[in-house]
């Protein structure tokens, strides 16, 4: 059974600093790995997409990598600003079967940047 | 563009009364369209999944149901609403044709059972 891990759970930064989340999963067979934001009380909002084949992608000030092998994938966010305060989840895309969007969840990280 | 819609947005119902959440889809065709649950403390859990009309997988067992009866639209259901019901339930869409099974969520439905 895939587990997924977020780590830290919980990231307090001051307006301007680069930080990294850290999301792990037990079982590399996996067809892609997506990173969402929340904020509270809302929907999820779809911010990369890695899939298995990938080591990276990057949009604008966030860049995600994956190392399938040794099941990690970091979110990178540089500068990092007040409205980035969110939770941030990362998900994994079992591999296999006729249809994808089955996700197993981490728990998030909740990030507060302060200004 | 693609856009989600989910109704209502919040709803209070006491223990054993009936559910209905619906998720509507616009700007796609054949999605394939996706239940999930957000409860307190346990993240995020597939409930059901559909890859067409009146196809509908259930992953976990419990008291919810769910259909489609039109290529857009995705229902939740349930006739008898108990407590661990509660929760926040998103709808989301994934483009089958693309074949990168990326996801998109709707805003949400939070179900408090009381």
């Amino acid at each position: 059974k895939q587990e997924v891990t977020q780590i830290p759970a919980a990231l307090s930064v001051p307006e301007g600093e680069n930080l990294v989340l850290n999301c792990s999963f037990t079982d590399s067979a996996i067809y892609n790995l997506q990173w969402f934001r929340q904020d509270p009380g809302k929907g999820l909002t779809s911010l990369l997409l890695i899939q298995s084949s990938q080591r990276e992608q990057t949009s604008g000030r966030l860049n995600a990598s994956l190392d399938k092998s040794s099941g990690r994938s970091t979110l990178y966010i540089a500068a990092s600003q007040p409205g980035d305060s969110a939770t941030y989840l990362c998900a994994v895309d079992r591999a296999g079967g006729t249809s994808y969007g089955k996700l197993t969840f981490g728990q998030g990280t909740i990030l507060t940047v302060h200004p | 563009s693609q856009t989600i819609h989910q109704w209502p947005a919040t709803l209070v119902q006491p223990v054993g009364s009936p559910l209905s959440l619906e998720c509507t889809v616009e700007g796609t065709s054949n999605p394939n369209l996706y239940w999930y649950r957000q409860a307190a403390g346990r993240g995020l859990q597939l409930l059901f999944y559909s890859v067409g009309i009146g196809q509908i997988s259930s992953e976990v067992p419990q008291n919810l149901s769910a259909s489609r009866p039109q290529d857009r639209q995705f229902i939740l259901s349930s006739k008898k609403l108990l407590l661990s019901d509660s929760g926040f339930y998103l709808c989301a869409w994934e483009a089958g044709y693309t074949n990168t099974g990326e996801l998109f969520f709707g805003e949400g439905s939070r179900l408090t059972v009381l």
